[in-house]
């Protein structure tokens, strides 16, 4: 029972790339998350999916996309890689409705020349 | 939006020491929950509380939801080195369904 697995652990892009961050949970959550985190501001959500074929914006989704492809897996892509994309971006799941515990994965280091 | 604020930002304790991290907000929280992470790791859930006035414990940490359930406070009795990490408290409604938002965090040293 892995969890919350995130894909890949560190990246470093240069400005202008493109790239996907994969997350898959095993826990038969229907709801899962993308957070960033950085120095000093907590965990700022992207968007999360409620339940499979939903998502919805969160807090800060601007240069971001995601994709629910399964009940399992949630990814997260970067269409062009801006510098103050620069974060550690974690992948959470819970189970469906309010007030419930939220499961996060290892984090992407990901950094953003 | 909600802003759930957390106070210190920062602080260090000698080992064996007590330490409180408060978190507080404008508006009426639904419920509290309080995570912890440890240097280059990831948020672990800790605890929930949902009642006015309710008080946790685990171990050596207590948990407290205040009576008008704007603040919250999580205090350490005795630290010891492997109380080291990041302490997050999140209101579990505020942003709307299923979504949670979380403070800004006490990061927290022990000095051994």
């Amino acid at each position: 029972n892995a969890g919350v697995t995130q894909t890949p652990k560190f990246q470093v892009l240069k400005t202008g790339q493109s790239m996907t961050l994969q997350c898959a949970q095993d826990m038969n959550h229907n709801s899962m998350y993308w957070y960033r985190q950085d120095p000093g501001m907590g965990l700022r959500l992207i968007y999360y999916s409620a339940s499979e074929g939903t998502t919805d914006k969160g807090e800060v989704p601007n240069g971001y996309n995601v994709s629910r492809l399964n009940k399992r897996e949630f990814s997260l892509r970067l269409e062009s890689a801006a510098p103050s994309q620069t974060s550690v971006y974690f992948c959470a799941s819970s189970h469906r409705g309010n007030n419930q515990p939220q499961h996060f994965g290892d984090g992407t280091r990901l950094s953003i020349l | 939006g909600q802003q759930v604020m957390q106070i210190p930002q920062y602080q260090h304790v000698q080992e064996g020491e007590d330490f409180t991290t408060y978190c507080n907000s404008s508006t009426t929280l639904s419920n509290i929950q309080w995570y912890k992470q440890r240097p280059g790791g990831h948020p672990v859930f800790l605890i929930q509380l949902v009642k006015s006035g309710e008080v946790k414990k685990q171990k050596r940490l207590t948990f407290q939801f205040g009576e008008a359930k704007k603040n919250s406070s999580l205090h350490i009795t005795a630290t010891q080195t492997t109380d080291v990490g990041t302490y997050f408290c999140a209101d579990g409604l505020s942003g709307g369904y299923q979504k949670v938002t979380f403070g800004t965090g006490t990061k927290l040293q022990v000095i051994p």
